[in-house]
């Protein structure tokens, strides 16, 4: 069966740190990979998705980066964290384009 | 454009009363697939259904029913003689089978009171 990953559960940075959460998944191979983050009380806003290794498209202009260095592990980075990237940060991964997604268990980000 | 639309910021229901959890949603693809989507107080988005387009049969999964109708674009979620435990915010999703992403509504919150 598939699992995903996500560390760390929680991260407290101040403002101007650098920042990097990790994804990986198990059990599958060429998944779809997505970042989500959830605001304090909000919805999921789609931050960038990868289609394969080296692939990233970025549905947000912003602060963060992604990369996708191994089939089956993504990453979230920023150089310099603001206070406005606080959030519940999700990843995601699907079989297919329009697939079900499948989520792991986030990662809670306070910036100070 | 793809939308979801779920009307109901928070619902308080007291434990065994029945709730109905709307979802309406727009597309203009005719393939096309709604989920449900669970996310209890620990924050992981757990997965409760999927449902295509060409497949309009209402679904029971224990105390779960989903309502699909294209007629109306709703897709309404159940819960029957609900518990503590279904206290959660719950998520409608749309993906189109020519797009790439889901779009997802702003979410329920269901409070079930003892």
């Amino acid at each position: 069966s598939q699992t995903i990953h996500q560390w760390p559960a929680t991260l407290v940075q101040p403002v101007g740190s650098p920042l990097s959460l990790e994804c990986t998944v198990e059990g599958t191979s060429n998944p779809n990979l997505y970042w989500y983050r959830q605001a304090a009380g909000r919805g999921l806003q789609l931050l960038f998705y990868s289609v394969g290794i080296g692939q990233i498209s970025s549905e947000v202009p912003q602060n963060l980066s992604a990369s996708r260095p191994q089939d089956r592990q993504f990453i979230l980075s920023s150089k310099k964290l603001l206070l406005s990237d606080s959030g519940f940060y999700l990843c995601a991964w699907s079989r297919r384009r329009a697939d079900t997604q499948y989520f792991g268990p986030g990662t809670r980000l306070t910036v100070l | 454009a793809q939308k979801v639309t779920q009307a109901q910021t928070e619902i308080s229901v007291v434990e065994k009363e029945d709730v109905t959890l709307d979802c309406v949603y727009e597309t203009r693809d005719t393939t096309y697939y709604l989920f449900w989507y669970k996310q209890p107080p620990s924050g992981e988005l757990v997965f409760l259904i999927r449902r295509n387009s060409f497949d309009e049969q209402n679904e029971i999964s224990g105390r779960y029913s989903w309502n699909f109708q294209k007629s109306t674009s709703s897709f309404n979620f159940t819960i029957t003689a609900s518990q503590v435990v279904d206290s959660a915010v719950y998520f409608c999703a749309l993906s189109e089978a020519g797009g790439q992403n889901f779009v997802f509504g702003p979410g329920t919150r269901l409070s079930v009171l003892p």
